[in-house]
């Protein structure tokens, strides 16, 4: 079953909407997750990296004050796209695997089924 | 910064035949590890197959196994008898060990779509 959850899976909205895209660990405490970005037929881009409890790290190019992304809990984080516009509609995954022990089982990354965001 | 390359953006393979997918990497560090992923229509981060820098040997999971050549850095994947449904993107990707919470990224290849012709 899935370890990770985002929701929701398609949003269609107006312009200038912001939109508020969940993700959830679902078996596993996650104290850093990724979002990443993919625009048709190209690779994911990675975002910014959410670290439970302090403010994300964002790649460059990517506004954080367009792109808000919130790390509460070890369970949940949350990326919101503030005043979107159909420039920003995209497909955006989120992921997360636990801490990779020295030595040990080299951990997977578990990804979200990522969230189909269509502004209008 | 590190960079993953994946020279073929389509590849196309009959039904029972075996592929190859190129992947190259740059890096300076010396403890890494790289993977394979597919991503079908549905958009689903399917993980194919994963190796340790450190292993010599080529990682193999049923009909899928890579040739991994470190001093060049190079990570091919191999596809034995295809079938209709490998048909997807395959995705390179790259990331170093953890330091702290699990915290760093995977970084992907531009990817490569791959055709199965019945």
């Amino acid at each position: 079953g899935a370890v990770v959850s985002q929701h929701p899976s398609r949003v269609i909205c107006k312009s200038g909407t912001s939109v508020k895209i969940e993700c959830r660990s679902l078996d596993f405490q996650a104290t850093t997750m990724f979002w990443y970005r993919q625009f048709p037929k190209q690779s994911l881009m990675l975002m910014a990296t959410s670290n439970e409890g302090s403010k994300a790290t964002y790649e460059q190019g990517v506004e954080k004050d367009k792109f808000l992304i919130n790390h509460a809990s070890l369970t949940l984080s949350t990326l919101t796209v503030t005043s979107a516009h159909p420039e920003d509609s995209s497909f955006y995954i989120c992921s997360a695997r636990k801490r990779q022990e020295t030595g040990g089982y080299l951990q997977p990354q578990h990804f979200g089924d990522g969230t189909r965001l269509s502004i209008l | 910064a590190q960079t993953v390359t994946q020279s073929q953006p389509e590849m196309s393979v009959q039904e029972a035949e075996t592929v190859t997918l190129s992947c190259t990497y740059d890096t300076s560090e010396s403890d890494y590890y790289l993977f394979w992923y597919k991503q079908p229509p549905s958009r689903q981060m399917i993980l194919v197959i994963r190796q340790e820098a450190y292993k010599q040997q080529n990682a193999t999971e049923n009909r899928f196994s890579v040739n991994f050549q470190k001093a060049a850095k190079s990570f091919s994947l191999k596809i034995s008898d295809s079938q209709l449904g490998d048909a997807a993107m395959y995705f390179c990707a790259y990331r170093t060990p953890d330091f702290n919470s699990g915290n760093t990224p995977l970084v992907f290849g531009k990817g490569t779509r791959l055709s199965v012709i019945a």
